[in-house]
């Protein structure tokens, strides 16, 4: 059974290219969460997705980034023309429940971005 | 604004004794609240969690208090093992949103 699979596991990026991280939750879930930790730092809710609908995306930044879920694949966070202050780890959860109940969330290894 | 705090960076235990890992939070909706381990460059994994209903959830060696006038909950390892060292974060949300809050961590070190 397996878990919670982010790739790439390490992305190094040039000032101004683009970065996509990839999720693929757990077999059964269907509702995925991305979360973004700086240095230092808890890890900070981004966005909450289930298939082919964004629910809440109440922690994203409002420019360069955007997340989707298709029907069929994984769940793709994309940030577009990074800059050195997106270099994190970001982290890619899923859970089975349906809207209005709290499950716990599984997540992944992560993939750590790193902006040159 | 942090809604979920960890006042404490760091702690270290000696093997056996007891660990308490302490989190403070603000917003009253919080109704569940959970505990995750991470160890370095991998993701956090869930440990215990524990619903605003009760005060008192226990798994093994941990257990979770929860205090909710004071809006406090902690952790407690006892045994401590120094397979337990590792960053422990508290994590708080609401039944609707599924949207979790973290706490900024607190690192244990067990000393054998």
């Amino acid at each position: 059974n397996a878990g919670v699979m982010q790739n790439p596991r390490h992305l190094v990026r040039r000032r101004g290219q683009e970065a996509r991280l990839r999720c693929s939750p757990m077999k059964g879930h269907s509702h995925v969460y991305w979360y973004r930790q700086l240095p230092e730092e808890g890890l900070k809710f981004m966005v909450y997705l289930q298939k082919e609908n964004i629910i809440d995306e109440s922690g994203m930044p409002k420019e360069r980034f955007s997340a989707e879920f298709p029907k069929e694949g994984p769940s793709i966070l994309r940030i577009q023309q990074v800059v050195r202050g997106d270099s994190a780890a970001y982290f890619c959860a899923s859970s089975p429940s349906s809207p209005g109940h709290t499950d716990t969330q599984y997540f992944g290894p992560g993939t750590r971005l790193t902006v040159l | 604004d942090q809604q979920v705090k960890q006042n404490s960076p760091s702690l270290s235990v000696q093997e056996g004794r007891i660990s308490i890992l302490n989190c403070d939070y603000t917003n009253s909706m919080f109704d569940y609240f959970l505990w995750y381990k991470k160890y370095p460059a991998e993701g956090p994994t869930f440990l215990i969690s524990i619903s605003s209903i009760k005060d008192k959830n226990e798994d093994g060696r941990f257990t979770v208090f929860l205090n909710k006038s004071a809006k406090h909950l902690s952790l407690h390892i006892v045994p401590s093992q120094p397979g337990d060292s590792a960053v422990y974060f508290c994590a708080a949300s609401v039944l609707v949103g599924n949207q979790f809050y973290f706490g900024t961590g607190t690192s244990l070190t067990v000393i054998p």
